[in-house]
């Protein structure tokens, strides 16, 4: 089974509401990241927090991290119809020496 | 998209005839790689590279090969493609790693091939 998985793996909602998406992985990790991906386009970096942190913000973003639970959360306040896209977490694995991706939440943002 | 370009980006071709695809960076970073993307599972790793002439395997590397001769350029082969291969691949590029931690990708726009 994948490293990371994303819940749900779909979610519409209205302009304006927060659209909040989970990502659970199994192994230790030095990052955890999450990307963005519109439609027919490659991924694009939304955020990278490390395993020493607990919370970081960027913008209308805000992901936490619980190494306990081996969780991370992505929060986008006041969405907008230019959210929809998919989303990535993808973990830095110790000792992989690789980065291992989710299989993505479907957002969509309803006007 | 971070001086990254993928050729072509659309490709029909007949299942065994050998198929190359081009990754092209701007950015002189040292690290490449190859993902392909299929529903269901995500993106997962072909192969990768951590210098030229320097590349490694990924999760899902049987029927590929790479071949990296220059910083800039990562060239994918499909040496007798099938139509399991039909896919999305993705190119993407890292800077030198930090504290022994892999940073951030940037990622190609993709090139969507298709099998007969």
């Amino acid at each position: 089974s994948q490293q990371g998985e994303e819940d749900p793996q779909a979610l519409s909602i209205q302009e304006g509401e927060n659209a909040t998406m989970n990502c659970s992985y199994k192994t230790s990790i030095n990052n955890l990241q999450w990307y963005r991906q519109n439609s027919g386009r490659g991924l694009v970096h939304l955020i990278l927090i490390r395993s020493n942190e607990r919370e970081k913000h960027s913008g209308r973003l805000r992901v936490t991290l619980d190494t306990s639970k081996k969780s991370s959360s992505l929060l986008i306040t006041a969405s907008r119809a230019a959210d929809t896209a998919s989303y990535f977490c993808a973990t830095y694995v110790q000792g992989a020496q690789k980065l291992v991706f989710g299989q993505g939440t479907r957002l969509t943002i309803n006007p | 998209d971070a001086g990254i370009t993928q050729s072509p980006r659309h490709k029909v071709t007949e299942t065994g005839t050998p198929v190359t695809l081009r990754c092209h960076q701007t950015e002189n970073h040292r690290y490449m790689y190859w993902y392909r993307q299929d529903p269901g599972h995500g993106l997962r790793l072909i192969h990768y590279s951590y210098g030229v002439k320097d590349t490694d395997k990924g999760e899902v590397s049987d029927g590929y090969s790479v071949s990296r001769s220059k910083t800039e350029d990562f060239l994918l082969t499909l040496e007798s493609a099938t139509s399991s291969q039909t896919s999305v691949y993705f190119c993407a590029i890292s800077p030198e790693w930090f504290y022994g931690t892999q940073e951030t990708q940037y990622f190609g726009p993709g090139t969507r091939l298709l099998v007969l």
